[in-house]
């Protein structure tokens, strides 16, 4: 069983503000990092696949990096709006085609 | 496309009876899952087929709970008999084989009285 490990749990942040938060996970036998936004009363929807040590992939005011040698992973807003209010889960693979080991989440809460 | 295709969106039945989840995966791929979304446990892996083959079903939490795919394009969760601690939103999600970005369907609000 992976372990896959997001802090903090929950934020609340003012709008305007630019936040962070992070994922841990096993550095050895690294295949790839899933970043997933879940909006209250939604489906998770895919923000980033993440998949080289180094890597950085940007949404919009959204971004994340990677760092396979060290298991972790960031995930940036800058300017928070209340619509970015969600939850953000990071998901692990074992290999290709395998499950996906989710975190339990951070919890963002942007208020107005 | 049209996305993962989910039914019925909402369930209310009676403690006892039959409940049967419906999942179509986007056309092409070839991995299925079923998840299960409660308070106390957040998102939890059911069971997933690659190939219409059950792989990995050690989250499914006891024999009340069944799943098959038959083929390509269907999938269905059966829980018999249902139980009031059953009451959940259920997701189905697919993949292709060789990327793991999973897509998920608009899930199935289950209350089961």
């Amino acid at each position: 069983i992976l372990n896959v490990e997001q802090s903090p749990q929950s934020l609340h942040v003012q709008e305007g503000d630019s936040t962070n938060f992070t994922c841990s996970f096993p550095s050895s036998n690294f295949y790839a990092l899933h970043w997933y936004r879940w909006e209250t009363a939604k489906s998770p929807e895919a923000l980033f696949v993440m998949t080289l040590n180094g890597d950085e992939k940007k949404k919009g005011r959204i971004s994340a990096t990677l760092n396979t040698k060290e298991g972790y992973s960031y995930l940036y807003i800058k300017g928070s709006q209340p619509e970015d209010s969600a939850t953000y889960l990071c998901a692990f693979p074992e290999t290709s085609g395998s499950r996906l080991t989710f975190g339990e989440g951070t919890q963002l809460t942007v208020n107005p | 496309d049209a996305g993962v295709i989910q039914s019925p969106r909402h369930e209310v039945t009676e403690m006892g009876q039959e409940v049967t989840l419906r999942c179509k995966p986007i056309s092409g791929h070839n991995s299925l899952f079923w998840y299960r979304q409660t308070m106390m446990r957040g998102l939890e892996l059911l069971i997933y087929f690659n190939n219409n083959v059950p792989i990995d079903d050690s989250g499914m939490p006891e024999d009340r709970f069944s799943a098959k795919m038959p083929n390509a394009s269907f999938s269905t969760l059966k829980i018999q008999p249902s139980e009031p601690r059953d009451s959940a939103v259920y997701f189905c999600a697919s993949s292709q084989w060789d990327s793991n970005e999973q897509f998920f369907g608009p899930g199935t609000r289950l209350t089961v009285l």
